[in-house]
């Protein structure tokens, strides 16, 4: 158990929709990362948040939004789904924002099913 | 622009026997390079990591990785694998200027024959 909890586990919606996937980190990690792990595109990172401010991009779509909130939690929404988005999606976090230093800590995922 | 390539797809090697995950990366400057493994439903955990210093470096559950850089390898070794290790095995490379960015590999499946 990483210390990274993520809701739901099973997500299954239709095309058009808008979901909001949930990330609370490790106590006391101040950065979230989000990462898209898909059959085709393997494993992408989308976003980073680190104290509640965007820290990087990555391969995140304009139809997909974070956010951290003062508690830490963070928050994927992704809106006007399509099949191509079904995938599992992690998060993960670390102590700092660490510019490439920080370990890492990954939850259980998200499988998002887009029908 | 940074990369990294893990040939092996599929890898299936029996219990007891060593095991040699390949791993090699394109990267300008100096990289950070990892090792994660993630089992069947599970998430990412890191085995490993290099930095700097010492370029053989020690993971967790018995796992070890050597930096070459005159060969842009960072290669998983295990002396003997266990049927647990069964597990897909992720390679990354992050850069210190890129703030935290992590590339993937595609994966390495490993099956543990009995």
């Amino acid at each position: 158990d990483s210390g990274v909890t993520q809701t739901p586990k099973h997500l299954i919606t239709a095309t058009g929709q808008r979901v909001t996937l949930r990330c609370s980190p490790r106590s006391g990690d101040l950065s979230v990362y989000w990462y898209q792990q898909s059959l085709d595109q393997g494993l992408q990172f989308l976003i980073q948040y680190y104290n509640g401010e965007e820290r990087a991009k990555g391969n995140i779509l304009e139809r997909f939004s974070a956010q951290q909130f003062p508690d830490l939690h963070s928050e994927l929404n992704l809106s006007s789904l399509e099949l191509g988005d079904s995938a599992l999606y992690f998060c993960a976090s670390s102590v700092t924002g660490g510019a490439g230093t920080d370990t890492q800590y990954f939850g259980p995922g998200t499988r998002l099913t887009v029908l | 622009a940074q990369s990294v390539t893990q040939p092996d797809i599929h890898i299936t090697v029996s219990e007891g026997a060593s095991l040699e995950l390949r791993c090699n990366y394109s990267y300008g400057a100096t990289p950070y390079l990892f090792w994660y493994v993630q089992s069947p439903g599970q998430g990412l955990q890191l085995l490993l990591k290099y930095f700097s210093g010492d370029t053989l470096v020690q993971g967790i559950k018995g796992f070890e990785a050597e930096f070459k850089r005159s060969q842009s390898s960072f290669n998983l070794r295990k002396p003997s694998v266990h049927w647990s290790d069964a597990a897909e095995y992720f390679c990354a490379v992050g850069a210190y200027s890129s703030a935290s960015k992590i590339i993937f590999g595609s994966g390495t499946r490993l099956s543990i024959r009995p």
